[in-house]
């Protein structure tokens, strides 16, 4: 089965930095690649996602890039601010297990002020 | 719209008590995913339906676990018996279909197993 990745695990920045956060995955047939941002005691929620026909997308200041050929995609955040402090995830759809989606451990994400 | 409903948020129960979490997904979504999620393993996939039908239950534990769609506006989630390592905040998701993928969770219910 498919099998993601994510890198770091925790990431602290000063805030106006960058944070970029990276997964890989295993099954080259997977097709749709989202990222979700979970507050402390917070439900998971989508905050960017790509296709596998694209190869960057942004979103005012969060941009989703990733290569197909290296089976790796990454989160950018600009210009980080404090309430942007959360745990971020990826994941990848399998094309094959329709619907089904494996999700990575998560990265912890402080923006100190 | 509302959202996906979960119920109950917060659940403490004694072990070897049966445990019923439910679940409705948003209007019009084919799809319904139970999670689970704790700090040692993360959030797990445990059961997902598509149109009310189960089409992977790889994820779910042990047979102690049952889930359930009995209409596309209803799903169950049922541990019995209950065990301490049980306790975890469990998420239902739901997903559109039809080529939109992103999926929306609900509130979670926070599942403590004494």
């Amino acid at each position: 089965g498919e099998n993601v990745e994510q890198h770091p695990s925790t990431l602290s920045v000063q805030e106006g930095d960058s944070a970029v956060i990276k997964c890989t995955y295993s099954d080259s047939a997977s097709n749709y690649f989202p990222w979700y941002k979970q507050e402390l005691g917070k439900r998971p929620q989508l905050i960017i996602d790509i296709r596998s026909n694209v190869g960057e997308k942004k979103d005012q200041r969060i941009a989703v890039t990733l290569n197909k050929t290296a089976k790796h995609f990454s989160l950018h955040i600009t210009e980080t601010q404090p309430e942007d402090s959360a745990v971020y995830f990826c994941a990848a759809r399998s094309g094959t297990n329709a619907g089904k989606s494996t999700f990575g451990d998560g990265t912890t994400l402080t923006v100190k002020p | 719209d509302a959202g996906v409903i979960q119920s109950p948020r917060h659940e403490v129960t004694e072990m070897g008590q049966e445990v019923t979490l439910r679940c409705k997904p948003i209007s019009g979504h084919d799809y319904l995913f139970w999670y689970r999620q704790t700090m040692m393993r993360g959030l797990e996939l445990l059961i997902y339906f598509n149109n009310n039908v189960p089409i992977d239950d790889s994820g779910m534990p042990e047979d102690r676990f049952s889930a359930k769609m009995p209409n596309a506006s209803f799903s169950t989630l049922k541990i019995q018996p209950s065990e301490p390592r049980d306790s975890a905040v469990y998420f239902c998701a739901s997903s559109p279909g039809g080529g939109r993928y992103e999926q929306y969770f609900g509130p979670g219910t926070r599942l403590t197993v004494t």
